[in-house]
């Protein structure tokens, strides 16, 4: 079946250490990718995305991210995540030929030790 | 703020009632998406309307509805709830491909 699929279910991490988040989909064609962010009793926010181009895309709050085709990736980075960085996040992948839903997965939950 | 409103932030309420959950997306978003959001199944996508027309439906159970009104606001009509629909319930309105979420309503069904 076509999915999402992020390997990490939790992380944990000091502050300073660097961060990559893996998630591979299993669509073929043009997809769209983004990762999401959702601080503990918040909403989902925009972390970055990919249509086209550069395959190494920035974010907002240092991460970026890499679209590599051949493995249908599209892994987060940051190299030095802060305590503020605790979050969960979230791989989404627009689908060929879809009207624009978004397809998630699971989530990744992130925790920083101070 | 994603400017994305959602209403109520929180219901309560029995098995077997109805609820509707409210959203209303930024200012000249012509689509709004519902998305469930459970421990057990994440983040799915329900349903998507456009203009007042229904244009994509995702997981969406029978005993759910939607629709979207002349003003561009939605709503998500849940019926005969069980307690397996207690989640987080999220719309999102869109831009560019770019989609924006309000913040959620949860569900809790006792």
């Amino acid at each position: 079946a076509q999915s999402v699929s992020q390997h990490n279910h939790h992380v944990i991490l000091s502050e300073a250490a660097s961060l990559e988040l893996g998630c591979n989909y299993s669509y073929g064609g043009t997809v769209n990718l983004f990762w999401y962010v959702q601080y503990p009793g918040q909403h989902l926010q925009l972390l970055l995305k990919y249509f086209s181009g550069d395959p190494l895309v920035k974010g907002i709050k240092g991460f970026e991210a890499e679209f590599i085709k051949s493995k249908f990736s599209f892994n987060l980075r940051k190299p030095s995540v802060q305590w503020s960085d605790t979050a969960e996040y979230f791989c989404a992948v627009k689908a060929p030929g879809s009207q624009g839903n978004l397809i998630f997965g699971k989530g990744t939950k992130l925790s920083v030790k101070p | 703020d994603s400017g994305v409103t959602q209403t109520p932030k929180h219901l309560i309420t029995a098995t077997g009632q109805r609820v509707t959950l409210r959203c209303s997306p930024r200012s000249g978003d012509l689509s709004v998406y519902w998305y469930q959001q459970s421990l057990d199944q994440g983040l799915q996508f329900l349903i998507q309307y456009y203009n007042g027309e229904e244009r994509a439906k995702g997981n969406i159970l029978e005993r759910f509805s939607a629709q979207q009104f002349p003003d561009l606001h939605s709503e998500l009509n849940l019926s005969s709830l069980e307690l397996g629909d207690s989640a987080l319930y999220f719309c999102a309105s869109s831009v560019n491909g770019e989609q924006f979420f309000g913040p959620g309503t949860r569900l809790t069904v006792l």
